[in-house]
């Protein structure tokens, strides 16, 4: 147990769904992160929130939409989601810029 | 452009003896350089860190070696045991990147320890 939940675990979904992923830090820290791994690449960062302010947007496609509601949770807003959006989404948080604690993920299919 | 490489994609060593896992980088603005290890249906979880001033850091069985004029860093775990089994990732820390961490990540390295 990290101090970084991850729900759900495993999500599939249809190009037309909207879906959300959800992230919860237990650790106090100020900054969140979605980050993004597919296969034999490697991890890419998608949204920093740093004192609950997006400070990070990598070139990340609108069908992904970020909000972070307060220090502790973050979400990740899907929707007409591709195929090549198949994924593991990655949540991290940390304190300042200290050592990154991650979640487990979750493993994301686009039929 | 990967500004952060792990070349060797695996790696099998026998329990007990050393485990290397070498990373290279490009970027001379990163000043901090992390190892996370992952096991499968777990997140990455922070292993040891090494900041550019420094050119080795050890915590038990695990020391990482950085070669700045070279740009290249590695893991050694020594002695090897059949629970170091999993994906190892290097990533650089970028200075000056504000209240947040921004690292870069290589690919990874799958480490398979033989009992």
């Amino acid at each position: 147990e990290t101090g970084v939940t991850q729900t759900p675990r495993h999500l599939v979904m249809g190009m037309t769904n909207k879906k959300s992923l959800k992230c919860e830090q237990h650790l106090g820290h100020n900054a969140m992160y979605w980050y993004k791994q597919s296969a034999k690449k490697p991890l890419e960062l998608m949204f920093v929130y740093s004192l609950e302010e997006r400070v990070e947007n990598n070139s990340v496609p609108s069908r992904f939409s970020p909000e972070c509601p307060n220090s502790s949770h973050l979400f990740l807003h899907l929707h007409t989601l591709q195929p090549e959006d198949s994924a593991l989404y990655l949540c991290a948080s940390s304190q300042d810029r200290n050592i990154q604690y991650f979640g487990a993920g979750t493993r994301l299919s686009v039929l | 452009d990967q500004q952060v490489k792990q070349n060797s994609p695996s790696l099998s060593v026998q329990e007990g003896r050393i485990s290397i896992l070498n990373c290279d980088y490009t970027n001379s603005m990163f000043d901090y350089f992390l190892w996370y290890k992952k096991y499968p249906a777990e997140g990455p979880t922070f292993l040891i860190s090494i900041s550019s001033i420094k050119d080795k850091n050890e915590d038990g069985r695990f020391t990482v070696f950085l070669n700045k004029s070279a740009k290249h860093l590695s893991l050694h775990i020594v002695p090897s045991q059949p629970g170091d089994s999993a994906v190892y990732f290097c990533a650089a820390r970028l200075k000056n990147s504000g209240g947040y961490q921004k690292v870069t990540f290589g690919t990874g390295t799958k480490l398979q320890v033989i009992p």
